[in-house]
């Protein structure tokens, strides 16, 4: 059984640049999550998406967006790329709470 | 609000000593607890759960943790470590019928031989 995709692995973008990734989760897996993982942050809730509708939002600004697509994958959307965006992003896929969730290995971005 | 402490930022241990990792949580009613583990650059990986029941859950790895109402823990356990355990270690906790974890900082573990 595949587990939870992201593409890409690496990403490097410049200043005032928007960014779009990816995520695959567990065929069957309706619920996907994301998370910011920085140094000085840890990891943070971005957003989780439920059969195509947000569901939940962390305490992000309006430049961070994501969808969900009818097969489940999903996608975020990060516009005027801000230095302090670099970092390790993190795609989470569920069948149910009480499952757990399962992490993919996630997109690095960098931003320059 | 919820919230999650790991009060060791980073834990030296030599191989085959046993290791308790601490985790306080901040939550109104019955948590969802998770145990992750992050190998660096990697993803996280789920060593076990509890959601309700037998307080003492059995994890992957070796690894188990006891939920404790009273002190509002959720600490993981191994009694032998291995030195493939070195990787940071993070505990979460999840809210009723949301998919939305809160993490902890993390605590580093390194593992001499």
């Amino acid at each position: 059984k595949a587990g939870v995709t992201q593409t890409p692995r690496y990403l490097i973008k410049t200043r005032g640049q928007q960014v779009t990734l990816s995520c695959s989760p567990i065929s069957g897996h309706r619920s996907v999550s994301w998370y910011q993982q920085t140094p000085g942050q840890g990891l943070q809730f971005l957003f989780e998406y439920f059969s195509e509708t947000q569901r939940n939002k962390g305490n992000f600004p309006g430049r961070f967006s994501g969808r969900q697509f009818s097969n489940s994958r999903s996608e975020m959307n990060v516009s005027t790329l801000e230095l302090g965006d670099s970092a390790l992003y993190l795609c989470a896929s569920s069948s149910g709470q009480d499952y757990g969730y399962t992490f993919g290995s996630g997109t690095r971005l960098t931003v320059v | 609000a919820q919230s999650v402490t790991q009060p060791d930022i980073h834990i030296t241990v030599s191989e085959g000593a046993s290791l308790e990792l601490r985790c306080n949580y901040s939550y109104g009613a019955t948590p969802y607890l998770f145990w992750y583990v992050q190998s660096p650059g990697q993803g996280l990986q789920l060593l076990l759960k509890y959601f309700s029941g037998d307080t003492l859950v059995q994890g992957i790895k070796g690894f188990e943790a006891e939920f404790k109402r009273s002190q509002s823990s959720f600490n993981l356990r191994k009694p032998s470590v291995h030195w493939s355990d070195a990787a940071e270690y993070f505990c979460a906790v999840g809210t009723y019928n949301t998919d939305k974890l809160i993490f902890g900082t993390g605590t580093r573990l390194q593992v001499f031989p």
